[in-house]
């Protein structure tokens, strides 16, 4: 499977303050997505970030809170805008080889930890 | 009635032993299935795919149930390495790519 990087692994941030992820696959990928993973909880899908073009956010998130950019295939980034305690939680980013016809298997980063003080 | 559901634990299993647990899926037209571990501050990995019927690998084992709409994975022989949360994961048949996850099965073997 790809081998996948994030950075930073954790961050202590200010209420109102922005902090952006940065996803990096060592090959090209037909499909990444972002989640988020609150404290004692499961994964949420943000977004498919798509490349190219702007990405498909899932119901309850919106792209001036969470931008996402994918320049290429092997690259993405997600901005937490505005930042609040809230946002406290663990960002994930996790790609899918479709082209590989390993259909609906994602491989997942190692995680951002950020905590929103 | 939520997406995938799993019994939260833990459970508490001596090591050697066998440990089998499930999860329910409310999407009748759901045709792939995953187990994901997840050790503690990780993140999750693929651990089994279920297309058909089930799966095995090793010491597990996955069932899949169409006409109850559930999955299990049974672990024998229980290691301490398998101590884990297991989540269930279902994808979703109107979005593509978006993945269900369950709020996981929490694992512990103990010596």
């Amino acid at each position: 499977s790809a081998v996948i990087s994030q950075k930073p692994s954790r961050d202590i941030c200010q209420r109102g303050t922005s902090l952006t992820i940065q996803c990096q696959v060592d090959s090209q990928v037909t499909m990444m997505f972002w989640y988020r993973q609150q404290p004692g909880q499961s994964l949420t899908l943000i977004a498919t970030a798509n490349q190219g073009s702007e990405a498909t956010y899932e119901s309850g998130f919106v792209i001036d809170k969470f931008p996402i950019s994918r320049p290429n295939l092997t690259f993405s980034t997600l901005t937490v805008s505005n930042m609040s305690p809230e946002d406290s939680s663990i960002y994930l980013c996790s790609v899918e080889d479709r082209d590989r016809g390993s259909y609906n298997e994602q491989f997942f980063g190692p995680g951002t930890r950020l905590t929103v003080l | 009635r939520k997406e995938v559901e799993q019994d939260p634990g833990p459970f508490n299993v001596p090591e050697g032993a066998t440990v089998a647990f499930n999860c329910t899926y409310s999407n009748s037209a759901s045709q792939s299935f995953f187990w994901y571990r997840q050790d503690c501050r990780k993140e999750p990995k693929l651990l089994m795919s279920v297309y058909s019927s089930g799966n095995e690998d090793g010491r597990f084992t996955a069932q899949l149930n169409r006409a109850s709409q559930y999955i299990s994975l049974l672990i024998r022989d229980s290691k301490l390495s398998d101590s884990a949360t297991y989540l269930c994961v279902v994808p979703s048949t109107d979005s593509w790519g978006k993945l269900q996850f369950g709020a996981g099965t929490q694992v512990v073997v103990t010596p």
